[in-house]
């Protein structure tokens, strides 16, 4: 079974600076799918980021971009000029090839200082 | 273009009763899965459907069901309530069932169990 996890419960990044989300998986599949949502109070899921497995390149949405390790199972996201608006919960989630369930990991709260 | 607009927001029912929750997807997409979110077990996958058929189950009791209309709405019912079952639960449509189509998520029903 695919598992997704995420180390760091709590983050936190002065307003302006960079911080850096963990997240490792575990699969036997070759092609897949790995996504970051964030989740503000508001609880709605918002899409961050997206990589396609077999893409070496690593995937960025202007602030926001990961580090894909195929190899080690690693999907880190990185975020540039933190802003106070970033502050959500960010989960790392996987999907296999065909069907829409998403297998998530815990999430990280991250705080974001001014 | 609206989103996924899931209602009602807040729902606060007793133990044994049953509940439906509703689910419109993004106009033109075809696919719409439901997910449960407890702090005790994170964001669990639910059930997805595709063009009215189920195309993949979690793992959860028979209690939990779904069904998808030909406009492709759905609806989600709990029968037999469990104080258990207060979550949040989450809809997600997408255009298809594969590939990199991100999923986009409503903004969940609260439900309650007392």
């Amino acid at each position: 079974a695919q598992t997704v996890t995420q180390s760091q419960p709590e983050m936190s990044v002065q307003e302006a600076e960079t911080v850096t989300l963990s997240c490792t998986y575990d699969t036997s599949e070759s092609d897949y799918y790995l996504f970051w949502y964030k989740q503000p109070p508001s609880r709605q899921m918002i899409l961050v980021i997206r990589q396609e497995a077999y893409k070496q390149q690593n995937a960025t949405e202007n602030r926001f971009s990961v580090n894909f390790q195929k190899a080690a199972k690693s999907f880190s996201l990185k975020i540039s000029d933190s802003q106070l608006g970033d502050a959500a919960m960010y989960f790392c989630a996987y999907r296999v090839e065909y069907g829409n369930k998403l297998v998530f990991g815990a999430g990280t709260i991250l705080r974001v200082k001014s | 273009k609206a989103g996924v607009t899931q209602t009602p927001r807040y729902l606060i029912k007793t133990r044994g009763q049953q509940v439906t929750l509703s689910c419109s997807p993004i106009s033109g997409h075809r696919s719409v899965s439901w997910y449960q979110q407890t702090p005790g077990q994170g964001l669990q996958f639910l059930f997805e459907y595709f063009s009215e058929t189920q195309r993949n189950k979690g793992n959860f009791p028979g209690r939990f069901s779904g069904r998808q209309f030909s406009n492709s709405r759905s609806e989600m019912n709990v029968s037999t309530l469990e104080l258990g079952d207060s979550a949040l639960y989450l809809c997600a449509s997408s255009l298809v069932s594969a590939g990199i189509s991100p999923l986009h998520f409503g903004n969940g029903t609260r439900l309650t169990v007392t």
